[in-house]
């Protein structure tokens, strides 16, 4: 299994550019999550989804959208890019079952400039 | 609301010795507490959860955390480090019934050879 696999893995873009994040697992996982990291400010949730067709906000969703027209697939769309918007971001996934654990992707690091 | 301290941003310790890695949390009801590992450039990889049961936990790499009730923690332990046992250290928790994660913003862990 791959697990939780995002694309690109770097990404440089300039002030008002927009991009897409992609995110893909393979688990069937219902759940899947986006977290942007800062230094020293831990993972912060942008947004949640807890099954295809259904999304919600998390703590620091603004400037930032997603859709969930499958189970496998969770993108991030970043619309109007600005420096504040520079971090790593991280998606991951996880099953319905309360118990269990988040499995993460390897990140991208964006940077806006 | 969920949240969770990690109150010291860096813990040094002599490859060989013991070491701890602090966490409290705060949710309403009983807690899903995890512990995760980043390594530099990597996501994170789970290492341990506590759900319910004994309150000593064990988990991947020779890691385990005590579950404390009355003192709302969840500290990491290892009896012996090793200085591969060096990165960012993240304690998480989900309330009962929850969709989100919440993270502390991570500790450091440098062992010394």
């Amino acid at each position: 299994n791959a697990g939780v696999t995002q694309t690109p893995k770097f990404r440089i873009l300039k002030i008002g550019q927009s991009m897409t994040l992609q995110c893909t697992q393979d688990m069937n996982h219902n759940y899947m999550y986006w977290y942007r990291q800062d230094p020293g400010m831990g993972l912060k949730l942008i947004y949640y989804s807890v099954g295809a067709g259904i999304t919600d906000k998390g703590e620091v969703p603004n400037g930032y959208n997603v859709s969930r027209s499958t189970t496998e697939d969770f993108p991030l769309r970043l619309e109007l890019a600005a420096p504040s918007q520079t971090s790593v971001y991280f998606c991951a996934s996880r099953d319905r079952d309360s118990n269990t654990e988040a499995f993460f992707g390897q990140g991208t690091r964006l940077t806006v400039v | 609301a969920q949240s969770v301290a990690q109150p010291e941003d860096q813990v040094n310790v002599a490859e060989g010795n013991p070491l701890t890695v602090k966490c409290t949390y705060s949710v309403s009801g009983n807690p899903y507490l995890f512990w995760y590992v980043q390594y530099p450039n990597r996501g994170l990889q789970f290492l341990l959860k506590y759900i319910t049961g004994d309150n000593l936990v064990k988990g991947s790499y020779g890691f385990e955390a005590e579950f404390n009730k009355s003192q709302t923690s969840f500290h990491l332990k290892k009896p012996s480090a090793l200085v591969s046992d060096s990165a960012l250290y993240f304690c998480a928790v989900r309330g009962p019934g929850g969709n989100r994660l919440a993270f502390g913003k991570g500790n450091q862990v440098v062992v010394i050879p």
